[in-house]
């Protein structure tokens, strides 16, 4: 079983949808959480730093809950140019550990 | 300011030989991170070098090695290639706080490894 787990999708959604990911991760002693985007054949890039609080930046919300061991992401009135792999990422001893990531597709 | 750069963008090798993949870190930082991504997958760790030093290793044989220079650029050296380590090699550069927490890393746009 891997350490961070998600949905592999793809999630297909026409313009202006609200999409939600998730994502659980295994190791309790994970310290920092993250939302990383991977557009093909790119570099992944840091989307949003993910805190039990929830935090907001423009369409995307995303929450973690500690006791759950969950994380998610929301996205809100998509576009196309949100399509893209996301990968769900905590940060453990040093070392980002990554979900396979889950695809989204946003279509006209 | 330069991002984190890595050369080269592309490598064909042939199971058995040896390669070096370069990095140099984002400006102001002084950890470097390599990790390995095959198709379809998140990049998993394979180590992290911290002033000269390797800090941190994931599961990943001896035939994965690095190096850490003193600008802080790093090398990551594969001997004995085989088939399975065709994949995209991502280089991620931090700056260290003095505590285990993290700070942001920005990757490089990779080395895609074919070996034949």
């Amino acid at each position: 079983r891997k350490e961070v787990e998600q949905d592999p999708g793809p999630f297909n959604v026409p313009e202006g949808a609200t999409v939600a990911f998730n994502c659980t991760y295994s190791n309790s002693a994970s310290q920092s959480f993250f939302w990383y985007r991977q557009d093909c054949r790119k570099e992944p890039k840091l989307l949003m730093s993910v805190y039990s609080s929830g935090n907001e930046d423009g369409r995307f919300t995303a929450q973690l809950n500690r006791a759950s061991q969950y994380i998610s992401l929301l996205i809100r009135d998509s576009k196309l140019s949100d399509s893209a792999t996301y990968l769900c990422v905590v940060w453990r001893s040093y070392k980002l550990i990554f979900g396979s990531g889950t695809r989204l597709l946003v279509r006209p | 300011d330069a991002g984190v750069t890595q050369s080269p963008t592309h490598l064909i090798k042939t199971r058995g030989q040896q390669v070096t993949l370069r990095c140099s870190p984002k400006s102001g930082h002084d950890t470097v991170s390599w990790y390995q991504q095959a198709l379809g997958q998140g990049p998993q760790f394979i180590f992290q070098y911290y002033e000269e030093e390797e800090r941190q290793r994931g599961n990943f044989p001896d035939r994965f090695s690095g190096h850490q220079y003193p600008n802080y650029s790093s090398e990551l050296n594969v001997n004995a290639l085989l088939l399975g380590d065709s994949a995209l090699y991502l280089c991620a550069s931090s700056r260290d706080e003095g505590t285990y927490l993290n700070t942001e890393a920005f990757f490089g746009q990779g080395t895609r490894l074919t070996v034949v």
